[in-house]
């Protein structure tokens, strides 16, 4: 199975930084790396798709970049109601895997 | 409007079994593939399952190939997991999640998840 390595598993910002979160593949996975946010209580919401794609309705704050084995996914600025856990996901082959998370809190 | 509601969670003993369901509604069923995944008390995201539109391809997680299975009824618009011979680690929240395409890729629509308890 293709491993993903999400770092850091957690990160405290404050309201208007930049946080950025990466994600390294075991090996060459192209673009097929996607990007949720997860709030408890809520089902997961689909952010980024295909490395790069934002989905609709994403506020543009939201970014993702990458390619092959290391991507990163970007807030520009946090918000408040960014508040929550944040996952890759490869799609590389049919065994679909995520990265472990990152939960990122407000300081 | 996209709606995915599982059903069939509940407490099992270990060694038993159970079958999830999730019925589908709001897009064309069988167009796009389809998902199961959890998320243990205090763990990330699991992916467990995929199928294909048309059943075709089938894969699951290391975790529980040989004890789970994912079929679809295209005709009820349904997704299923029956799982067999369950563990305490297969305690999770099952979500059923819609693909964006008809083979395995990205989750665009997520259901709201069933409970798995399983303890003796």
């Amino acid at each position: 199975d293709i491993q993903m390595t999400q770092s850091p598993s957690s990160l405290s910002a404050s309201v208007g930084d930049r946080v950025t979160i990466t994600c390294q593949a075991s090996q060459d996975i192209s673009d097929y790396l996607n990007w949720y946010q997860h709030k408890p209580g809520k089902a997961p919401k689909l952010l980024i798709y295909d490395a790069s794609n934002l989905e609709t309705g994403v506020p543009s704050r939201f970014s993702g970049s990458g390619s092959g084995t290391y991507f990163t996914f970007t807030i520009s600025s946090l918000q408040p109601e960014d508040i929550a856990t944040y996952y890759c996901q490869q799609y590389d082959n049919l065994r679909l895997t995520f990265g472990g998370g990152t939960k990122v809190e407000i300081k | 409007e996209v709606q995915l509601v599982e059903s069939g969670g509940g407490l099992v003993q270990p060694g038993r079994s159970l079958r999830l369901s999730c019925a589908a509604s709001g897009f064309t069923f069988d167009v796009y593939a389809m998902h199961w995944v959890r998320q243990a008390p205090g763990k990330g995201l699991e992916w467990v399952s995929g199928i294909s539109w048309n059943s075709d391809n089938i894969a699951y997680a290391d975790s529980v190939k040989g004890r789970f299975t994912i079929s679809r009824d295209n005709a009820k618009n349904s997704l299923y997991l029956q799982m067999n011979s369950l563990r305490a680690e297969d305690m999770a929240l099952y979500y059923c999640a819609k693909d964006a395409q008809g083979e395995q890729s990205f989750f665009d629509y997520w259901g709201q998840g069933t409970l798995v308890t399983v303890s003796s």
